[in-house]
């Protein structure tokens, strides 16, 4: 299956704080997906992407597919507490998720 | 609120005993997957049902079994835990995966699995 690999694995990111997060992959992927799941938690979707180039947006989270459609970036800005939590890239390939190994996303007040 | 249920969340069992995690879901879903997610590690899916379909992954091993009774419920059965398998079981859901805006995955809470 298509496989991506995710960057970097920890972050740290003082409030307020912009940051980013990449998934990338040797191989054109069809679809990748956002999750977000927070200590203790289940991952939670945020959204899908599907056409080269596309960004989507949701309040400070930016989304992006690369025009070649190998790589994804999150983009969240004036990060907030409530930010706190692993953020999972993943393919869908017919209902099959193949997850990146995610970020784990820490921060400081 | 639709949703998907896990139960139990904790659970303790002994090495060898088996042990059975339920999921129900009320979203009236086609697909129902498994996954398995050690700690820090990304979900790793284990087998998934579409409708009654079962489909298991390659790597999946055969310690671990399935039953969809009905659309409603799964059922992941361990026959012989062993301390490698102590790890969160999640359960999600999806409306279905051919039509394009039926893809996203609404995971449960998830049932930590003890094994000692």
């Amino acid at each position: 299956g298509q496989q991506v690999m995710q960057i970097p694995q920890y972050q740290h990111v003082q409030e307020g704080e912009d940051f980013t997060t990449y998934c990338n992959s040797s191989t054109t992927l069809s679809n990748i997906q956002w999750y977000k799941q927070r200590p203790g938690g289940h991952p939670v979707f945020l959204i899908q992407l599907v056409k080269s180039g596309e960004v989507k947006k949701q309040k400070r989270l930016t989304f992006q597919f690369g025009e070649a459609k190998k790589n994804s970036s999150l983009h969240i800005t004036a990060t907030q507490t409530t930010d706190v939590g692993t953020y999972f890239c993943a393919v869908d390939s017919w209902g099959k998720l193949q997850f990146g190994a995610g970020t784990q996303v820490v921060v400081t007040p | 609120d639709a949703m998907v249920i896990q139960n139990p969340r904790y659970q303790v069992t002994q090495f060898g005993k088996p042990v059975t995690l339920s999921c129900s879901q009320t979203l009236n879903h086609n697909v129902m997957y498994w996954y398995q997610q050690k700690s820090s590690q990304a979900p790793k899916l284990l087998f998934h049902y579409y409708d009654k379909d079962f489909n298991n992954e390659a790597d999946t091993p055969d310690n671990f079994q399935s039953r969809r009774p009905n659309t409603s419920f799964c059922f992941l059965d361990i026959r012989s835990p062993g301390l490698g398998d102590a790890a969160m079981y999640l359960c999600a859901t999806s409306r279905d995966f051919s039509a394009p805006l039926d893809y996203e995955q609404y995971f449960g809470p998830g049932t930590r699995l003890t094994v000692t």
